[in-house]
Formats: C-alpha cells, structure tokens, sequence
C-alpha cells in the first residue's frame, strides 16, 4: 500500500507561476522527501525534510512538513518550463522502506 | 558514468518467457532498492538489499519474482513465466544511508513491455 497521496494529480499552470503541491501520509514518519521525474526517466531526489523541521529551501523549492496533520507540500516558485515533471513525495519510517505516492503531473506552459 | 545503471532499457518478450533485469548501483552504495512503476502509477516497492544482511522481499508480488545481488554490488531481478500484468517500469535504486536517513539515487529503469 502507499503511504503518501499526492494532491492535486494534475496541475497546469503558466510559466513565472507558483506551483504548489501536496501530500498526505497515514503513519510515523522519520523524513519525508520529495521526487521529480521527468518523462520516460529516473526519479531524482530534490529535497528531504525531517520529522522535527517544519519548513526547508532549496533554491526555488520550498517544502513544509506539518506532523500533527501528517501533511507536506512543496512549492516551486516563479516556474519554467523546464519543470514539468511528475512530482512524487515519498515518507520514510522506523524501518527502511522509503514509500512514494502516486504523484502530481505538472505542467508548465511557456 | 557514476550514477545508477539499469540494461535493458526496453524489453519485449512473449507471454511464458523468463526475464533478467541487471542494476549497477553507485559504487560503495550498500543500500540497493526495486521497485515497479505501472503506467500513471507511483513506485510499488519489491526488494531491498542491504549490505550482507538478508534480503526484504516482502514486496515481491509472486513467487515468479526473484532477485540476486552478488558481491554487495551488481542485482538482477528475475521475473520467471512473465504475464501481461508484469508490464511496466522497473526502476533500481541505491543508497548510502537507510533510506529514512538519506536520498536515494535511481537509475532510468528497465521498461518492460509483455505482450
């Protein structure tokens, strides 16, 4: 079963936009990352946020974690293009399997 | 290259066949992950390798799925009597942490078509 839901599935947005996405997961965690993954690749780490922060940047990435509505979101800002991707967050527990949602698909029209 | 490396990158077969998947992790990795990717789906975990501690296959859906990593390095996943459902993505991933403490770097996959 996945541990983390993603909202919204889809989000279309214009370029210089802020894009913001979120997920919800059910249990403990230990951190909580997030994914991007281009079409037809890889997924690439972007960002990991531990269970005792509550906010992280990373360049135009910005990420919260609120533990008592087990909740995350990531924000890009000021989008280009060349961030369309599918976004996954993933939780990690006491143990060591990292679990991923299913994903949000952002599109960033120039 | 000194990321993760996955072959094939495609492979069709018949229904009934047996396929091996190979990951190359990133070198001192001891942490090296499968999971399976359906069409529009998120990652459903397989297996997990760490060091020379026992293998988790609690995420291996049947046993037509098997995996081998040998000398803490290279992996192979085998799928054996392959049905239509096996299609999709299968996408190996490696670490240096546990991954509740750490980042894991993924190879592009083994698209693995079924039909």
């Amino acid at each position: 079963s996945q541990q983390g839901e993603e909202d919204p599935q889809a989000l279309s947005i214009q370029e210089g936009e802020n894009a913001t996405m979120n997920c919800s997961y059910k249990t403990s965690i230990n951190n909580l990352q997030w994914y991007r993954q281009n079409s037809g690749r890889g997924l690439v780490h972007l960002i990991l946020i531990r269970s005792n922060e509550r906010e992280k940047h990373s360049g135009r990435l910005r990420v919260t974690l609120d533990t008592s509505k087990k909740s995350s979101s990531l924000l890009i800002t000021a989008s280009r293009a060349a961030d369309t991707a599918s976004y996954f967050c993933a939780t990690g527990g006491s143990n060591y399997k990292l679990t991923f949602g299913k994903g949000t698909l952002l599109t960033v029209n120039p | 290259g000194a990321g993760v490396s996955q072959s094939p990158s495609n492979k069709v077969t018949e229904k009934g066949k047996d396929v091996e998947l190979r990951c190359d992790p990133i070198s001192g990795h001891t942490a090296l992950y499968w999971y399976r990717q359906s069409l529009g789906q998120g990652l459903e975990f397989l297996i997990y390798f760490q060091g020379n501690s026992a293998p988790d296959k609690s995420g291996l859906p049947s046993d037509r799925f098997s995996a081998e990593r040998t000398g803490g390095s290279v992996s192979t996943l085998t799928i054996q009597r392959t049905q239509q459902e096996d299609s999709a993505v299968y996408l190996c991933a490696s670490s240096s942490y546990r991954a509740h403490t750490g980042e894991l770097f993924f190879g592009e996959g083994s698209r693995l078509t079924v039909l």
